[in-house]
């Protein structure tokens, strides 16, 4: 089926550990971001991608890395784990041009302990 | 940084009970969008706005988009238990052309049968 794919569903991590989010949509979207969402706190913006080849800052990207390996893929990366990084992760995409609203995954859940 | 502020944070509600909530900003808004996102998943986009005073419905759900563009309600009409969850407003500001979705910090709606 169309739309956005993120792995893993579930990852626990201890502190300082590091990992990568992975995110794939395959809608030809030009437009990815990462979002986290914590209890109470809404969905609050990391980073984006406007399109193959750039990335950019967004609400709260202290703490995280990303890298827009292609046009599919937009991928989030902890280099030191921390609890404050406990949250559940969407990525979204979103086809620039139009009026059209964000298409999001599924999420990772994300524990560090 | 631009924000919406929505209300009400949560709802709880009988089945065929009519729900309302709204999201309101200081600032001009050009596309409101209300988003559903159910346990375990990523928010679903339920209709999108896109000129000042538009009514759309979306079977049960109505929204409009202010005539002020500061201001956006969702209505869904004769309750029923799968309308549980999460529902988002979202945003796109009407300064600088940003391409990038404000999101409010959402309403947790629980319907009882």
């Amino acid at each position: 089926n169309a739309g956005v794919t993120q792995t893993p569903k579930f990852q626990v991590l201890k502190t300082g550990q590091s990992m990568t989010l992975q995110c794939a949509q395959d809608m030809n979207h030009n437009s990815m971001y990462w979002y986290r969402q914590d209890p109470g706190m809404g969905l609050r913006l990391i980073y984006y991608s406007a399109s193959e080849g750039t990335t950019d800052k967004g609400e709260v990207p202290n703490g995280y890395n990303v890298s827009r390996l292609n046009k599919r893929e937009f991928s989030l990366r902890l280099e030191s784990a921390a609890p404050s990084q406990t949250s559940v992760y969407f990525c979204a995409s979103r086809s620039t041009g139009g009026a059209s609203g964000y298409t999001f995954g599924s999420g990772t859940r994300l524990t560090v302990v | 940084g631009q924000q919406l502020n929505q209300s009400p944070q949560s709802m709880f509600i009988q089945e065929g009970e009519d729900v309302s909530m709204n999201c309101t900003s200081s600032s001009i808004f050009n596309t409101w969008l209300w988003y559903k996102q159910e346990p375990g998943e990523g928010p679903v986009l339920l209709i999108a706005l896109y000129k000042a005073g538009e009514l759309t419905s979306n079977g049960r759900l109505t929204a409009q988009f202010g005539i002020t563009r500061k201001d956006s309600f969702l209505n869904i009409s004769a309750s029923i238990p799968s309308d549980v969850g999460i529902y988002f407003c979202a945003g796109r500001p009407g300064q600088g052309g940003s391409e990038k979705l404000v999101f409010g910090k959402g309403t947790k709606l629980t319907v009882n049968p």
